[in-house]
């Protein structure tokens, strides 16, 4: 499985957009880069996945360069509710057998002040 | 839909004690993982079962962690005997058979043992 290096905490004021680098030089063809939420006393919770070039839903955006050795998981306009750990993954889809393998790393605590 | 449940929520032990956790995926979700989480770190992946085969148990501490998935729905993860280092969350999570392209997984709230 391809390692992934995020930084460690950032620090955001209420209002500004948030963007969270995540570096995973040996990312492997068939990997797909999923980003996790995590609150305090909670366990971990889908924001967004994809594979290439530019995915958006609800929640955040999510921009992986043509290269795809790196993403940037980028969240507009935080409040303080969006004060987690974020896990940046990169899961295998294991198609033969129709699983994932879900392996998560350190993770970057965000912070959102007032 | 019902998430994933788990039970119990916290749970404190004496070194050398047993425990056990049990984990109700989502109906119908093939794919069900258990992780260890100590605080101030990521989950750590112990095992994982497809249906009610074991996929990967690379990390299971086998000398005293044990976990079986009863008809490929329910789950329990045994610890026996516990140490202190055992001190964690333990979070279940489950996904549905990958028909298309998904790699979201649904976790449960976690149970809190803390070994005294």
């Amino acid at each position: 499985l391809a390692k992934t290096t995020q930084p460690i905490s950032m620090d955001s004021y209420e209002g500004q957009e948030v963007n969270i680098t995540c570096s995973h030089n040996n990312i492997a063809t068939n990997d797909y880069i999923t980003w996790y939420q995590q609150f305090p006393s909670q366990g971990p919770r889908f924001i967004i996945q994809g594979y290439k070039t530019k995915v958006t839903n609800e929640v955040a955006s999510l921009f992986i360069p043509a290269d795809r050795k790196s993403s940037t998981l980028s969240l507009p306009r935080v409040s303080l509710s969006d004060t987690a750990v974020y896990y940046c993954l990169v899961g295998v889809l294991m198609f033969s057998g129709g699983y994932n393998k879900l392996i998560f790393g350190a993770g970057t605590r965000l912070a959102v002040h007032p | 839909e019902a998430g994933v449940a788990q039970s119990p929520r916290y749970k404190i032990i004496e070194k050398r004690q047993s425990v056990a956790f049990w984990c109700n995926p989502i109906s119908g979700h093939a794919t069900l993982y258990w992780y260890q989480q100590i605080l101030g770190q990521g989950p750590k992946l112990l095992i994982q079962f497809q249906n009610n085969g074991v996929v990967d148990d690379s990390q299971l501490p086998k000398d005293r962690f044990s976990a079986e998935r009863l008809k490929g729905v329910d789950s329990t993860l045994k610890i026996q005997p516990a140490k202190l280092e055992d001190s964690a969350v333990y979070l279940c999570a489950s996904s549905p058979r990958t028909q298309g392209i998904s790699t979201e997984a649904f976790f449960g709230q976690g149970t809190r043992l803390t070994v005294v």
